[in-house]
């Protein structure tokens, strides 16, 4: 079955620099586009970014642009975010998200979410 | 971006009943490029609908979403305790993808 597993999220300072991963199983990676979708606490979702099925540069909500960077690694079934110059906006739970085909934009697969608290 | 209004923002009803959950895109979704996730307390959203109407994997028949253009309805024929949740739309047919601010669902 398909299984997604965040982990790296923490505490981190504003400014400073934090990477997530996501190990993925059950499915073929390279066949599917791959998200970092985020929830601030009590609040609703939002997606951060994505993953074309063949990696390459990816693409970026405006709030992350130039601060994020989305990556993947098919032969090792992961994908990552790192997180630069972190703000205390981007306090979330980052869901790595799988997409419905190979950039169909919507989401069929969740993992269970990796907090991130930007606090000084 | 294409904005999505939830509406209303909680629905409190009793077991049996009939949920209706609407969602209103700012412009029009083509393709009916809309899905719908359920997000129960404490757990990661997950997918019930997508292309407006194609139930999810093992999603329960109760669950159905209508629409096209700018008015979407997920609609709960017989709401179980189970079904209690924040449930989101979200349309995929303009970047960025976004999401409305979700209807919670409750239990009378």
């Amino acid at each position: 079955q398909v299984q997604l597993v965040e982990s790296g999220g923490g505490v981190v300072q504003p400014g400073r620099s934090l990477r997530l991963s996501c190990a993925t199983s059950g499915f073929t990676l390279s066949r599917f586009g791959m998200h970092w979708v985020r929830q601030a606490p009590g609040k609703g979702l939002e997606w951060v970014a994505v993953s074309w099925k063949t990696g390459g540069d990816g693409s970026y909500a405006d709030s992350v642009k130039g601060r994020f960077t989305i990556a993947r690694d098919n032969s090792n079934n992961t994908l990552s975010l790192q997180m630069d110059s972190v703000r205390a906006e981007d306090t979330a739970v980052y869901y790595c998200v799988r997409d419905g085909g190979s950039s169909e934009f919507y989401f069929d697969y969740w993992g269970q979410g990796s907090l991130v608290t930007v606090s000084s | 971006e294409i904005v999505l209004t939830q509406s209303p923002g909680t629905l409190s009803l009793s077991p049996g009943e009939r949920a209706t959950l609407s969602c209103r895109a700012s412009q029009s979704v083509a393709y009916s490029y809309l899905a719908w996730y359920q997000q129960k307390p404490g757990r990661a959203p997950s997918l019930l609908i997508s292309g407006a109407s194609k139930r999810a994997t093992g999603v329960p028949d109760r669950f159905s979403g209508s629409g096209s253009g700018t008015d979407f309805t997920l609609t709960i024929s017989r709401l179980e305790p189970e079904d209690v949740a924040v449930y989101y739309c979200q349309q995929y047919n303009k970047s960025p993808p976004t999401f409305g601010q979700g209807t919670k669902v409750e239990i009378k």
